[in-house]
């Protein structure tokens, strides 16, 4: 079946550090891959997206590029903010006959500190 | 902006209660979904819907049930609480049934705690 690993949290770093969440998926077919990001006691924000091998997605100073030869989708950020401190969670959606179910990681707790 | 609401942040319920947990979203989207989150677990899938009275179960459907009576609503049920289904629960919807291209809209959640 379709699965998502992500890196084990939590994961702290200083503000301005070099952030990398690492994520990568077992799929058959080619799916499409995502990054959702969790504040504190709220719901899951899509961050970005790419639907095909090679795309990068981007928001909000964050990149993901989807590569389909290692099957990862690195989630990655040059200069880490405190308000970026959330819970980020990998997922892939793979179109069945039955409709657009996205499979999800367990999620990457960040904590970034002053 | 699409907007999925969820009628309660927290809720606070008895062993063996039944349990009503509300999803409403406005932008006629076909696709709504039921999401369990608990630490170290992700989220896992409950139930979800493609259409009006239309369910399937996901992952973990036992001791829940599930009704959509109208498109913009999705109502999750726990037929009789037990502790062991305290958690967060996320609802969500998205537009289009097929393409896997377009990524859930969710509600920002209702943590219920069954004592």
């Amino acid at each position: 079946g379709n699965s998502v690993t992500q890196m084990e949290g939590p994961v702290t770093l200083s503000e301005e550090a070099f952030l990398t969440i690492n994520c990568t998926y077992t799929a058959t077919g080619y799916p499409s891959l995502f990054w959702y990001v969790q504040y504190p006691g709220e719901g899951l924000q899509l961050l970005l997206k790419a639907t095909k091998a090679d795309d990068k997605g981007s928001n909000k100073g964050f990149e993901a590029t989807y590569r389909k030869e290692t099957t990862s989708f690195h989630l990655e950020k040059g200069s880490v903010q405190v308000s970026d401190s959330a819970v980020y969670f990998c997922a892939l959606n793979l179109p069945t006959g039955g409709g657009n179910k996205l499979t999800f990681g367990t999620g990457t707790q960040l904590k970034v500190e002053l | 902006d699409v907007k999925v609401t969820q009628s309660s942040r927290y809720l606070v319920k008895r062993t063996g209660e039944k349990v009503f947990l509300e999803c409403v979203q406005d932008m006629d989207h076909e696709n709504m979904f039921w999401y369990r989150q608990d630490p170290g677990l992700g989220l896992r899938l409950i139930y979800f819907s493609y259409d009006v009275k239309m369910k399937e179960k996901g992952d973990i459907p036992e001791g829940y049930s599930v009704s959509r009576e109208k498109k913009e609503r999705f109502s999750l049920i726990l037929e009789s609480a037990s502790t062991n289904q305290t958690s967060m629960y996320l609802c969500a919807s998205s537009l289009s049934r097929t393409g896997g291209t377009y990524g859930y809209t969710f509600g920002s959640g209702t943590r219920l705690t069954v004592v």
